[in-house]
């Protein structure tokens, strides 16, 4: 089913921007669409972002739409997430996330393996 | 959005109960719902997609129902391992997103 690692969290100021990775294995991560999903500490889950297998198609919750941008290299089964404008309300622990389709290339829009999170922390 | 409305918000059982928790979309959905278990300091894990689809490695004490509007999941015996939060989520519309969980104490 796959392993997910993130990493790029960190503290940052309001207005500043990040760039969050997420590096796959254990699966062939050019068949499947991949996402971002975040969670306040101790809160509810948040999705924020799709990538379809191919990178040719993204979606973005509201919240994020045109500050966040999801790119993948597929050549390196990597996922990254681009994070500009920061808001306070951005803090929180970012998943990335498979996709569970099963028909293949995978797009059915539910999450199936999940990394362990990287805390992003907006403050001044 | 679609909204999306759990309940009950928490609950407490002991083990051995058989428990359910409801979640309610804002419109229809079809069958575009999936379950999650989340344990504290742990990421989310899929229990059920398709409303009523059991993920393989899942027991089969889980189990889902619903279409349309109204969705459930059961736990028929419960074991200590299930005390945790459960959250819906729908995936028939952008925003994917997630109830407000049940946590299960």
């Amino acid at each position: 089913e796959g392993q997910l690692m993130e990493s790029g969290g960190a503290v940052v100021k309001p207005g500043g921007s990040l760039r969050l990775s997420c590096a796959a294995s254990g699966f062939k991560f050019d068949e499947y669409t991949m996402h971002w999903i975040r969670q306040v500490p101790g809160k509810g889950l948040e999705w924020v972002s799709l990538i379809q297998w191919d990178g040719k198609t993204s979606e973005y919750s509201d919240s994020v739409r045109g500050r966040f941008t999801v790119s993948r290299d597929n050549t390196k089964n990597s996922l990254f997430l681009q994070m500009s404008s920061l808001r306070t309300e951005d803090t929180a622990l970012y998943y990335c996330a498979k996709d569970g389709g099963t028909l293949l290339p995978a797009s059915d829009y539910f999450f199936d393996s999940w990394g362990q999170g990287t805390l992003v922390t907006v403050s001044s | 959005a679609v909204q999306l409305t759990q309940s009950p918000s928490s609950l407490s059982a002991s083990v051995g109960d058989r428990v359910t928790i409801t979640c309610r979309a804002g419109q229809d959905i079809s069958r575009g719902l999936a379950w999650y278990q989340q344990t504290p300091g742990k990421p989310p894990r899929l229990l059920i997609y398709d409303a009523s689809n059991l993920r393989g490695g899942v027991p089969s004490r889980f189990s889902g129902s619903g279409f349309g509007t109204d969705f459930i999941l059961t736990i028929s015996s419960l074991q200590p391992e299930d005390f945790a939060s459960y959250y819906c989520q729908q995936y028939e519309t952008n925003p994917y997103n997630f109830g407000q969980g049940t946590k299960l104490e």
